[in-house]
């Protein structure tokens, strides 16, 4: 069982948005803003898409945001493309003697 | 462009130890933080533990116990040894690059920036 919670899927039809969330706790997501995101497409490595909650790194596009409210986490993608279908995970720091936690993933059906 | 490769092999007994090594082609290799993290077959993502160029370390309290991260600076590697293994240490082995902290405040970095393409550990007899 992961640390942080994610939906199992989610699906939406090219061009629409989604957002995936990330339920965390008061010792995790919600007291730090270091909560990062990464796609996974099938055999292949994960990929940083957000770090510290709604930065993006250099070459990742803007349709990808990142924020963050209380101990739950959002990734949301706008204007979806069949590129994007892949799992998605999130990760947060959670302090001394945790370090660092990886929520189960949700894999994005792009319809 | 940052690449990183792990090596090491594919199988190992029950109760055995795990090796493997990754090798970094990064001039800065000494300016970074070192991760290990592993995915299970059809499962999610696992953090092991990092290692800085001094050798300072950090595992995840869970499998602390039975891991150990080393460097080696002269060849840009770093090494992940699991002792005790069982089959639910059957997984892909990833290593990452995690960033050094922010110069202005010291803030240490927690996210993964470069990985591996992984290798796949087998623990079976």
């Amino acid at each position: 069982q992961s640390a942080l919670t994610q939906a199992a899927s989610v699906s939406a039809s090219p061009g629409q948005s989604i957002t995936i969330s990330c339920s965390g706790t008061s010792r995790d997501v919600g007291k730090y803003d270091l909560v990062s995101w990464y796609q996974q497409h099938p055999g292949k490595a994960p990929k940083l898409m957000i770090y510290e909650v709604n930065k993006r790194p250099s070459g990742i596009y803007n349709r990808f945001s990142g924020s963050k409210s209380g101990n739950t986490a959002f990734l949301t993608i706008s204007g979806l493309q069949a590129e994007d279908e892949a799992y998605y995970y999130c990760c947060s720091y959670a302090g001394s003697g945790t370090y660092v936690v990886f929520g189960g993933g949700t894999k994005l059906t792009v319809l | 462009q940052v690449q990183l490769q792990e090596s090491g092999p594919g199988l190992v007994r029950p109760s055995e130890t795990l090796s493997l090594t990754c090798t970094v082609s990064d001039d800065s290799f000494s300016n970074y933080y070192w991760s290990w993290i592993r995915q299970p077959p059809e499962k999610g993502l696992e953090w092991i533990g990092y290692i800085y160029s001094s050798g300072i370390t950090t595992y995840n309290p869970s499998l602390k116990s039975r891991v150990t991260i080393s460097v080696d600076t002269s060849r840009n590697q770093f090494s992940l040894s699991l002792n005790s293994v069982t089959a639910a240490d059957t997984a892909v082995y990833y290593c990452a690059r995690v960033p050094p902290p922010y110069k202005n405040t010291g803030t240490y970095k927690y996210y993964f920036d470069y990985w591996g393409q992984g290798t796949l550990v087998t623990v079976s007899s």
